[in-house]
């Protein structure tokens, strides 16, 4: 399974464009990107998920350079609600031993 | 159509003791993992279930142990409980596909507290 590295916390205010990156040098042929968000005392809900290039959905957009080492996940005009803790997830199989990291602590500020 | 359903929400017990923690997986998900979140952390894998057996698992000792019905909830199983074992418990659920990283749907947790 690919380590992932992300920063410890941010901090934003509302209205901004928010880029959270991570760092997975090891990641396999077969593994897929996958970001969650988690708040307080919740369990974490799954924001997007891609392979390679660009995917965007309705709440965010992931980039991932064509090396696939590391993948920038993007959220635009952030809210104070967007306050949350954001993990990244290196895997190919369907959440087999999925492996959260620490995750990066988004502090959105007024 | 209900997500993943876990009982209880909270719970209290004493070091020793042991505690049976529950989880429904979202309707039409086949499998079912269990997470352990001390706070401030990242959710550990504790193991996954499919087809009533236990396929993978974390670095958790023997004390915890799991099942996974028919019906395809599932049961954690904490022994002897310890302090450091006072945590939100996660559960899981997703499709299995061996080709695809599939999404997990998470409930919202039991906090046991180990006093």
């Amino acid at each position: 399974l690919a380590k992932t590295t992300q920063p410890i916390s941010m901090d934003s205010y509302e209205g901004q464009e928010v880029n959270i990156t991570c760092s997975h040098n090891n990641i396999a042929t077969n593994d897929y990107i996958t970001w969650y968000q988690q708040f307080p005392s919740q369990g974490p809900r799954f924001i997007i998920q891609g392979y390679k290039t660009k995917v965007t959905n309705e709440v965010a957009s992931l980039f991932i350079p064509a090396d696939r080492k590391s993948s920038t996940l993007s959220l635009p005009r952030v809210s104070l609600s967007d306050t949350a803790v954001y993990y990244c997830l290196v895997g190919n199989t369907g959440g087999f031993k999925t492996i959260f990291g620490a995750g990066t602590r988004l502090f959105v500020k007024a | 159509d209900a997500g993943v359903t876990q009982s209880p929400t909270h719970l209290i017990k004493t070091r020793g003791q042991q505690v049976t923690l529950r989880c429904s997986p979202k309707s039409g998900h086949d499998t079912v993992s269990w997470y352990q979140q001390a706070l401030g952390q990242g959710p550990q894998f504790i193991f996954q279930y499919y087809e009533e057996e236990e396929r993978q698992r974390g670095n958790f000792p023997d004390r915890f142990s799991g099942h996974q019905f028919p019906n395809y909830s599932s049961e954690l199983n904490v022994n002897a409980l310890l302090l450091g074992d006072s945590a939100l418990y996660l559960c899981a659920s997703s499709l299995l596909d061996r080709g695809l990283m599939g999404e997990l749907f998470f409930g919202e947790g039991s906090r046991l507290t180990v006093l």
